[in-house]
């Protein structure tokens, strides 16, 4: 199973760009990494998902190195109501039947 | 478009007793699933449903079950509760398969409190 790794929690403020780190060594070949967002008593929701190189959207981007044993989210121009807790997550696609783990994901706080 | 719903949004229960925990996907979504959130920690698999069949099951005991209609809605029941059953429970909907195979939506979960 492709165990996570991240910082249980990060500070920055607004407007600067933020760089979450998330390591997973024994990544699978089939595995894709994909990180939700969740705000307090709220469930999660899909930021972005890639496979390798470099995924952006609306939201967010996402840089996968060529080894794929870590990526980083990244979030540019932060805001206060990005203040939530970002989870990444790894694994095979949900028509295999497999589960996801989730790991306690790493808590974001901005300040002004 | 509606999203994923959930009912009751909280719910209040002795232990012993049970639970049964709602959930309507979006439309045109057939997968299911649910998760245990308990405070601080991260959401824990407990069950898929795809075109109403048991697709997965996470490490719970056998007091939780599920179960997917024909409209794809979805129940999640908990038998003889315990004190530790206390927590969000959510659902996610999705497409299953496709160009983001990992994209879930959730609803906005059940708070229940086991006394």
């Amino acid at each position: 199973l492709a165990k996570t790794t991240q910082p249980i929690s990060m500070d920055s403020y607004e407007g600067q760009e933020v760089n979450i780190t998330c390591s997973h060594n024994n990544i699978a070949t089939n595995d894709y990494i994909t990180w939700y967002q969740q705000f307090p008593s709220q469930g999660p929701r899909f930021i972005i998902q890639g496979y390798k190189t470099k995924v952006t959207n609306e939201v967010a981007s996402l840089f996968i190195p060529a080894d794929r044993k870590s990526s980083t989210l990244s979030l540019p121009r932060v805001s206060l109501s990005d203040t939530a807790v970002y989870y990444c997550l790894v694994g095979p696609p949900l028509d295999s039947n497999y589960q996801l783990i989730w790991g306690a994901g790493t808590k974001l706080i901005i300040k002004p | 478009d509606a999203g994923v719903t959930q009912s009751p949004t909280h719910l209040i229960k002795t232990r012993g007793q049970h639970v049964t925990l709602r959930c309507s996907p979006i439309s045109g979504h057939k997968s299911v699933s649910w998760y245990q959130q308990v405070l601080g920690q991260g959401p824990q698999f407990i069950f898929q449903y795809y075109e109403k069949e048991e697709r997965g099951r996470g490490n719970f005991p056998d007091r939780f079950s599920a179960r997917q209609f024909p409209n794809y809605s979805s129940e999640l029941n908990v038998n003889a509760l315990l004190l530790g059953d206390s927590a969000l429970y959510l659902c996610a909907s999705s497409l299953d398969s496709g160009n983001i195979p990992y994209e879930q939506y959730f609803g906005p979960g059940t708070r229940l409190t086991v006394t």
